[in-house]
């Protein structure tokens, strides 16, 4: 069975600072997906950012990209320009490439943003 | 609608109540999944369903879990005789189905915040 691991339940950043969210998993396969996940108050899921675990290139979106090892079954997410609206809880999450599509997620890490 | 929706948003039961918690996936959806979060902890897969077709329960904790999906639209997840360790947020996703990394993107719902006293 697959796991993943957050092993910073909080974070904070200064509002325009950069800041690195740690994720690492534990597979035996080798084709899979990683997905960072952010969940506000409100509770709803917002997909942040995937990597596809055959693609060495890491992915990017806005202010959001990821520093993903497959080696050593690493995946963090670096978020620039820290703003306000991005203080939320952030899941790591995994999902295998063949057969069930279900997700497996971290414990999270709650970040907040200081002005 | 726009996305997928839940209710109700909160649900509170006395211990031993049934309860029912539904799912409006966004239309033309084939896939459903139910995951359960306890306070504090990400989400634990529970079920997922294709069309009407329920192909992973592995994740239901107990037999007193129940979920369907009669015509491939609406989902409804039953909890008899419910317990205080069932007290949790239930969300529901929905994803396109078929091949690729695109298709599979799972649009989540707001979930169903369950307090059993």
């Amino acid at each position: 069975a697959q796991t993943v691991t957050q092993s910073q339940p909080e974070m904070s950043v200064q509002e325009a600072e950069t800041v690195t969210l740690s994720c690492t998993y534990d597979t035996s396969e080798s084709d899979y997906y990683l997905f960072w996940y952010k969940q506000p108050p409100s509770r709803q899921m917002i997909l942040v950012i995937r990597q596809e675990a055959y693609k060495q290139q890491n992915a990017t979106e806005n202010r959001f990209s990821v520093n993903f090892q497959k080696a050593a079954k690493s995946f963090s997410l670096k978020i620039s320009d820290s703003q306000l609206g991005d203080a939320a809880m952030y899941f790591c999450a995994y999902r295998s490439a063949g057969g069930g599509n279900k997700l497996t997620f971290g414990t999270g890490t709650q970040l907040k943003v200081e002005l | 609608g726009a996305g997928v929706s839940q209710s109700p948003r909160y649900k509170v039961a006395k211990r031993g109540q049934d309860v029912a918690l539904r799912c409006d996936p966004i239309s033309g959806h084939v896939s459903l999944f139910w995951y359960q979060q306890a306070l504090g902890q990400g989400p634990e897969f529970l079920t997922y369903f294709q069309n009407e077709a329920q192909l992973d329960k592995s994740g239901l904790p107990s037999d007193r879990f129940f979920a369907e999906r009669p015509e491939g639209s609406v989902s409804t997840l039953k909890i008899q005789r419910t317990q205080q360790e069932d007290s949790a947020v239930y969300l529901c996703a929905s994803s396109l189905g078929g091949t690729g990394l695109f298709f599979y993107e799972q649009y989540f719902g707001p979930g169903t915040r369950l307090t059993v006293t």
